[in-house]
């Protein structure tokens, strides 16, 4: 039971280029989402999916999309990096998007957009 | 949204029991405390919630002032795994609570 994977670990990009992180989880959950988090700051919502089907903005969703491809899979995809997209990021799931439910995280992405 | 503060830092020497406080003063009737912590290069891991009892589980003890202005998260016997930043958070219960709202936290240093 690995719980939530992220791939790649670590990712440095020229800036313009595209790339996209997967994210993965195992234990059946219903809900996805993905966060930033910038140096000495807390974690931000950037775009989430409440179920398979769904995907809703968070707090910072500007340059970036995401794919809810099945209940496991939840990718997120920068179309044209910019510097200020240097950021380590979070994928988490959850059994459903309620107070109640504790949210699980993967490990990191660590990207840097030169 | 009710906001928390911490401390930005705190000390403990290892073995010893950890108090890290949080301020809740605005908090509503309807607002969970959840602790999660997040060790280095790691993604944040859930420790504990709450409403209005204390709380116990095998990682922690949270205490929850009786005006719910306040919480202290209770580590009984700290080692240097815990050295983390600590968050706390408040999750509303109506509506969506879809995300976590993460402040900046409190760093422990766990000393040898």
């Amino acid at each position: 039971n690995a719980g939530v994977t992220q791939t790649p670990k670590f990712q440095v990009l020229k800036t313009g280029q595209s790339m996209t992180l997967q994210c993965a989880q195992d234990m059946n959950h219903n809900s996805m989402y993905w966060y930033r988090q910038d140096p000495g700051m807390g974690l931000r919502l950037i775009y989430y999916s409440a179920s398979e089907g769904t995907t809703d903005k968070g707090e910072v969703p500007n340059g970036y999309n995401v794919s809810r491809l099945n209940k496991r899979e939840f990718s997120l995809r920068l179309e044209s990096a910019a510097p200020s997209q240097t950021s380590v990021y979070f994928c988490a799931s959850s059994p459903g998007t309620g107070f109640e439910y504790t949210q699980y995280f993967g490990p990191g992405t660590r990207l840097t957009v030169l | 949204d009710a906001k928390t503060t911490q401390p930005n830092s705190m000390e403990s020497n290892e073995e010893e029991p950890v108090h890290l406080p949080c301020n809740h003063s605005t908090i509503s009737g309807t607002d969970y405390i959840h602790w999660y912590r997040q060790l280095p290069s790691q993604g944040p891991e859930y420790v504990i919630h709450g409403l209005t009892s204390n709380v116990n589980n095998r990682m922690a003890s949270l205490a929850i002032a009786e005006d719910r202005k306040s919480s202290t998260l209770i580590l009984h016997r700290a080692t240097l795994r815990d050295a983390a930043v600590y968050y706390c958070i408040l999750r509303r219960r109506s509506g969506s609570a879809r995300q976590l709202t993460f402040g900046s936290g409190t760093q422990l240093t766990v000393l040898p």
